[in-house]
């Protein structure tokens, strides 16, 4: 049963504290991505890999970040230097090498710092 | 300008009618097409994927592309309560990063 897993559902921290977001796939993907995505608004990407130990930053990296050292596992650390963390955070995959440029996401990881 | 703009909604539609949904782009040299659906808390669903021009058909969906107006649509037929839901288009631009609207509500009224 191929498919990303996200944990946890639900995480509660507070301030000044780090946290990490996990995500795995077993689809075999190549590339990975986080997506951070606040109330009322689209889709916005905090780091993407490409291959294992390799990762760029997205258009909101501050703050964040990540690790690719399994090509089924890609990890978000969400640092005290966030400023606004709380959020539902998505992790995606896909298979560009095979010419296959969707996204498949993960069930997502609502986050919320107090 | 935004990479890619939709309407926010909401758009009510009755049960069984045509739901027609919108998205334009600003990137001439985007290729490739996606529309995903989100329920309320839940993560984005990829329902159909376009590449070239013209009409694509998968069931009750038919997305639209038209890369001269920059623009891609996503048609529901007979539309139906469980299809109330948010729907985000996506687009992978010339430097092949993907970009998603802000997303359109549809609210599918019985």
């Amino acid at each position: 049963d191929g498919g990303i897993t996200q944990s946890p559902k639900y995480l509660f921290r507070k301030e000044g504290q780090n946290v990490t977001l996990s995500c795995e796939q077993n689809l075999n993907h190549d590339a990975m991505y986080w997506y951070r995505q606040d109330p009322g608004q689209g889709l916005r990407l905090i780091y993407y890999s490409q291959i294992v130990n390799d990762f760029q930053k997205g258009d909101i990296a501050e703050g964040y970040s990540v690790s690719r050292e399994k090509k089924e596992s890609f990890p978000l650390t969400v640092t005290s230097a966030q400023k606004n963390p709380t959020a539902f955070y998505l992790c995606a995959s896909s298979d560009p090498g095979q010419g296959s440029y969707e996204q498949y996401f993960g069930p997502g990881t609502r986050l919320t710092v107090t | 300008q935004k990479e890619v703009e939709q309407n926010s909604g909401p758009l009510s539609v009755p049960e069984g009618a045509i739901a027609s949904l919108n998205c334009t782009y600003s990137d001439r040299g985007s290729q490739s097409f996606f529309w995903y659906r989100q329920y309320s808390g839940k993560s984005p669903e990829l329902i159909m994927f376009i590449y070239s021009n013209g009409d694509k058909e998968d069931g009750r969906f038919t997305a639209q592309l038209n890369k001269a107006s920059q623009y891609v649509s996503l048609l529901i037929r007979d539309s139906q309560p469980s299809d109330s839901a948010t729907y985000l288009c996506a687009v992978i631009d010339s430097w092949g990063k993907l970009q998603f609207g802000a997303g359109t509500q549809v609210v599918v009224t019985p």
